[in-house]
């Protein structure tokens, strides 16, 4: 099993600033398997990344994803109010997925 | 577009089995992709625990796979999850979602809105 652990837990950042998530993998990841979601309160997860730098269909161009091997990145450039959330890293190997635990980015 | 929609009993009892429908919209599952359960525990984070292809080949999480079971139902255009022997730490949202794949890698999307199931007698 890939375990996936993304830091910080919380971050605290204020609109217009830049927010910078990691996502570590205990095995290498192929970054053809790994995606990126947003999910606020009381909904389901949003695709926004996969591939590890593709961006989904209508994600605005300030999310970015990078990284290889077993370190991951998800940034975004100008934070909006509408991104804070939760985070959550996914990867696909061996013939199931994983999740990491989640950043939630909040308001400072 | 593809909706899907997750339906099924809000409750169950401990070690009963937990039975949910999620009903595909604006696509027909025969003409391909995997189709997956997703769950969240009130809380916490995601946990997927399996898939499944329209003819019914299907993949299932290690953890999870002695108690599941997948199936789907092309006329219907739906696919099921069934859950036994179930206990409180199986009190999730559960989702379900299309199973995307390519060279870019694999990935959820869409989603339906989830549907929490508790465990409780």
């Amino acid at each position: 099993e890939i375990v996936l652990t993304q830091s910080p837990g919380t971050l605290s950042l204020s609109p217009g600033e830049r927010a910078t998530l990691s996502c570590r993998a205990s095995q290498s990841v192929s970054s053809s398997y790994l995606a990126w979601y947003q999910q606020k309160p009381g909904q389901a997860p949003r695709l926004l990344i996969y591939g590890a730098s593709s961006r989904a269909t209508g994600i605005p161009d300030r999310f970015s994803g990078s990284g290889s091997g077993t370190d991951f990145t998800l940034t975004i450039s100008r934070l909006e109010p509408e991104d804070f959330a939760v985070y959550y890293c996914q990867q696909y190997g061996s013939s199931w997925y994983t999740f990491g635990q989640g950043t939630k980015l909040e308001i400072k | 577009q593809v909706q899907l929609q997750e339906s099924g009993p809000g409750l169950v009892k401990p070690s009963e089995t937990l039975s949910l429908t999620c009903t595909v919209s604006g696509y027909s599952i025969s003409s391909g992709y995997y189709w997956g359960w997703i769950r969240q525990p009130p809380g916490k984070g995601l946990e997927w625990i399996g898939s499944i292809y329209h003819s019914g080949s299907t993949y299932y999480n290690p953890s999870l796979k002695s108690r599941v079971t997948i199936s789907v139902d092309t006329s219907k255009n739906q696919f099921s999850l069934k859950l036994s022997s179930v206990t409180a730490a199986d009190t999730a949202v559960y989702y379900c979602a299309r199973e995307n794949w390519n060279d870019k890698g694999n990935w959820f999307d869409p989603w339906g809105q989830g549907t929490l199931v508790t465990v409780s007698s």
